[in-house]
This record gives structure tokens, C-alpha cells and sequence, in this order.
């Protein structure tokens, strides 16, 4: 069962086009983390949002967490060929426990 | 300062063989992970320590798979004996213990087993 639904799974777009990855879940976190992993290196942690309706910014990356801790969304603006990557979401269920999203694997083109 | 180091980073052997993946945490780190991760299934905690004592191992495949940690800066996990639908990317993050903690991953170690 996944507990954590990443949408879309898969984006390819051109550089300097805005996007938007999701993720949902029918069970409240207290907090979510989103990743970004690139080929042969493990996951590197982004942000953590911890309260609902939180938003966060890195740059051009924008990440919200819904006001009922259930789904997060990562908004890109005016991608770069540097954003391509696997991006995850985790939400943390316990101490210690996340529940990983199965990632979107985003391409920018030049 | 030094990551979460993994070896080896690449692993190349024959089904039946015995695997042993190693894991240094980061220094201070009293959490570890293992995970797996593959196309099909993402990325799947095997085993979760806290202060050196394994908490959690709900997630190891089956009785082939064994985890240790016998000090704060040194874990193994191994395979024996191993089978083809073992192949997958092997990781290990550290983290400190308590909540909204990020973990910090090492660069895996990529098995192969033929």
C-alpha cells in the first residue's frame, strides 16, 4: 500500500518553464521532508515543513505543506538544467519512521 | 566535515555468494538506517538502529538478511545467501534521534547479483 502518492512520476520540460510536483496522502504527518537525489548519490534534504498551511522558499523552489498536514506541493520556477533530478517526499509518521513517496523524476532541458 | 560513508560502491557477485555491505555514520549520529532502493518498490527501510540497538527490522526481506552495529561509528548489513532479486542500491543514512531530524544519506552501494 502506498501511503505517500508522488504525482507526477515522471516531468521532462524545457529550461525556464514553471512546475509543480505533488504529494498526497490520506494520513496526517507530523512533519514532510522533500529530498532531491541525483544519479549514483544518495538523497540530500531540501526542506522540512512542519506546520499545515506552512510555506517555505529555497530560491526558486517553493514548498507548502496543506493546512491538514496531509499533502505537500514543490513549486519550480523558471527551471534549470541544475533542478534535474529524482525529487522525494517523506512524511515523518514517528521519530524516527518516514513514509517515502516513490519520487518524480524531473528532466530540464537546455 | 565527513558524510555517511558506504562500501564498497559497487558489488558484482554470483547468487549463492555471501554479500556484507559496510556503513561509517556521521560522528555524533545516534540513528541509523539501512534502505533499499529499486525501480519498482522506491526506497524501502530494511532496518532502523538507535544508540547501537536495532528498534525496528520489520522491513528485512527475509531470514537471508542480518544487520549489525557494534559501536556508534560502524554497521554492516548482510546478505547470505544472496539471490538475484537482491540487486538493488543499498543505502545508509545517520541521523540524530528525535523528531524532523533530516537523515543524511550515503552515495550507496550499487549490488549485482548474477
Amino acid at each position: 500500500t502506498q501511503l505517500l502518492e508522488q504525482s507526477p512520476q515522471f516531468l521532462s520540460i524545457q529550461e525556464g518553464e514553471n512546475l509543480t510536483v505533488y504529494c498526497n496522502s490520506s494520513s496526517v504527518f507530523s512533519s514532510l521532508q522533500w529530498y532531491r537525489q541525483e544519479p549514483g548519490e544518495g538523497p540530500v534534504l531540501l526542506v522540512t515543513v512542519v506546520t499545515g498551511g506552512e510555506v517555505k522558499k529555497l530560491k526558486r523552489l517553493t514548498f507548502q505543506f496543506g493546512d491538514a498536514r496531509k499533502d505537500s506541493s514543490l513549486h519550480i520556477t523558471a527551471a534549470q538544467p541544475g533542478d534535474t533530478g529524482l525529487y522525494l517526499c517523506a512524511g515523518e509518521r514517528s521519530n524516527y519512521q518516514l513514509i517515502w513517496g516513490a519520487g518524480t523524476k524531473l528532466i530540464i532541458k537546455p | 566535515d565527513a558524510g555517511v560513508i558506504q562500501s564498497p560502491r559497487h558489488e558484482v557477485t554470483e547468487m549463492g555468494q555471501e554479500v556484507t555491505l559496510r556503513c561509517k555514520p556521521i560522528s555524533g549520529h545516534n540513528s541509523l538506517f539501512w534502505y533499499r532502493q529499486t525501480m519498482m518498490r522506491g526506497l524501502e527501510l530494511l532496518i532502523y538502529f538507535n544508540n547501537n540497538v536495532p528498534i525496528d527490522d520489520s522491513g528485512m526481506p527475509e531470514d537471508r538478511f542480518s544487520a549489525k552495529m557494534p559501536n556508534a561509528s560502524f554497521s554492516t548489513l548482510k546478505i547470505q545467501p544472496s539471490e538475484p532479486r537482491d540487486s538493488a542500491v543499498y543505502f545508509c543514512a545517520s541521523s540524530y534521534t528525535g523528531g524532523s531530524q533530516p537523515q543524511h544519506f550515503g552515495d550507496g552501494t550499487r549490488l549485482s547479483i548474477l
